[in-house]
């Protein structure tokens, strides 16, 4: 089976402006979740996408918003970027968090700079 | 709330030797996993090893083992006979069971090793 999916895999933006991330999982995988690494807060939950609904959040802003589609495929939307959104974003996409297997696979993550 | 410590930020060994990396965790949950991944430069996040709360067993997967003591919510990666390409940060992460799972997965710090040649 192909892995995770991450396009694209680097993107340069200005602040104030706005990015899509976007996010294929494992084919079967119907959970998706998006996760922020930076060398100061290390790896942190946003959000997690189940049969295209938002089942749990973590603490982030209102900016950072997400979507999941009928293939189970994921897009994340930052708005307004500031500075300190610059990071890698990753995808990890899992089986069903009800089935006993629950492991999540992570995508090669996109690497977001902010200017 | 979850917590998860890895209190070693780096460890260097030699190849072939073996090295143990640390991870506590605190919770009132009783049925979790715990897992570590490893990053290595390439930045690809990969699962190392799994192990379900129920199972009194450790894990093992060729190399890598676990050791877990549930009570003292301790959970440990032993890596054998080290290889030059295990070098890479190692992440200890915890994740509730079931659905609905506010702060799904906690992730620790991290430990970056190095395996010299």
């Amino acid at each position: 089976k192909a892995g995770v999916t991450q396009t694209p895999r680097y993107l340069i933006k200005t602040r104030g402006q706005q990015v899509t991330l976007s996010c294929s999982p494992i084919s079967g995988h119907r959970s998706v979740s998006w996760y922020q690494q930076t060398p100061g807060q290390g790896l942190q939950f946003l959000f997690e996408y189940f049969s295209e609904t938002q089942r749990n959040k973590g603490n982030f802003p209102g900016r950072f918003s997400g979507r999941q589609f009928s293939n189970s495929r994921s897009e994340m939307n930052v708005s307004t970027l500031e500075l300190g959104d610059s990071a890698l974003y990753l995808c990890a996409s899992s089986l069903d968090p009800g089935v006993s297997t629950d492991t999540q696979y992570f995508g090669p993550g996109t690497r977001l700079t902010v200017l | 709330a979850q917590t998860v410590t890895q209190s070693q930020p780096e460890m260097s060994v030699q190849e072939a030797e073996t090295v143990t990396l640390s991870c506590t965790y605190d919770t009132s949950e009783n049925n979790y996993y715990l897992f570590w991944y490893k990053q290595p430069p390439s930045r690809q996040m990969i699962l190392v090893i799994r192990q379900e709360a129920y199972k009194q067993q450790n894990a093992t997967e060729n190399r890598f083992s676990v050791n877990f003591q549930k009570a003292a919510k301790s959970f440990s990666l032993k890596i054998s006979d080290s290889q030059l390409g295990d070098t890479a940060m190692y992440f200890c992460a915890f994740m509730k069971h079931g659905v609905n799972r506010d702060d799904k997965i906690i992730f620790g710090k991290g430990t970056r090793l190095h395996i010299l040649p």
